[in-house]
């Protein structure tokens, strides 16, 4: 079955510290994995999509098919980057999404 | 500005009162997804719309409808809420739903809680 496992529902570090969210993922083909993150009071938005391999923020993620995951990275947490991080999977055509749990990000000062 | 909107934001109705969620979107987008998202767990998508065509997810329950009467409404109805239907709904949308280069926009979401 599809599924995405986000392990840690919170993660605490402290500003200029690196960071890890991790994501695992079980899909049956070629997985497209998207990770969105939602502020404090703000919608849901799309972070970075694995097929731009792009960095967005400061966050980079790379898919590794060998351990089915997708962990988002970021070198130097900054205190504006606390919010809820959510990994998710298309699952079939019109774009349907799979998501994880979340991960919780404080970043302190 | 272009954005997915959604109606209340915060709804109370009582056990088995039937209650219906609003979504709109300026951005001419011809898919529209519902999601519900429980307390601490994943948002969970209920069904989709791609222009007029209705797809409902396998596991969604019967007691859960929607109707889309033009491009730019999309309406959730729960015919008899019950206790476990207490969650954040979700709206979202998208352009084509065609791939990995099309991205969904959320709207703000209704907490509804069933008393």
């Amino acid at each position: 079955a599809q599924r995405v496992t986000q392990p840690e529902k919170l993660l605490s570090v402290f500003k200029g510290a690196p960071v890890e969210l991790k994501c695992n993922y079980s899909y049956s083909g070629s997985p497209e994995l998207f990770w969105y993150v939602q502020y404090s009071r703000q919608r849901l938005q799309l972070l970075l999509r694995h097929i731009s391999r792009e960095s967005i923020k400061g966050f980079t993620a790379d898919l590794n098919k060998g351990e089915t995951s997708f962990h988002l990275k970021k070198p130097f947490a900054q205190e504006e980057d606390s919010a809820m991080y959510y990994c998710a999977l298309m699952n079939g055509g019109y774009n349907k999404l799979i998501f994880g749990a979340g991960t919780r990000l404080a970043v302190h000062p | 500005d272009a954005m997915v909107i959604q109606n209340p934001r915060y709804q109370v109705t009582q056990f088995g009162k039937p209650v219906t969620l609003s979504c709109s979107q300026t951005l001419n987008h011809n898919v529209m997804y519902w999601y519900q998202q429980k307390s601490s767990q994943a948002p969970k998508l209920l069904f989709h719309y791609y222009d007029k065509d209705f797809n409902n997810e396998a596991d969604t329950p019967d007691n859960f409808q929607s109707r889309r009467p033009n491009t730019s409404f999309c309406f959730l109805d729960i015919r008899s809420p019950g206790l476990g239907d207490t969650a954040m709904y979700l709206c979202a949308t998208s352009r084509e739903g065609g791939g990995v280069t099309d991205t969904q926009y959320f709207g703000p979401g209704t907490r509804l809680t069933v008393l």
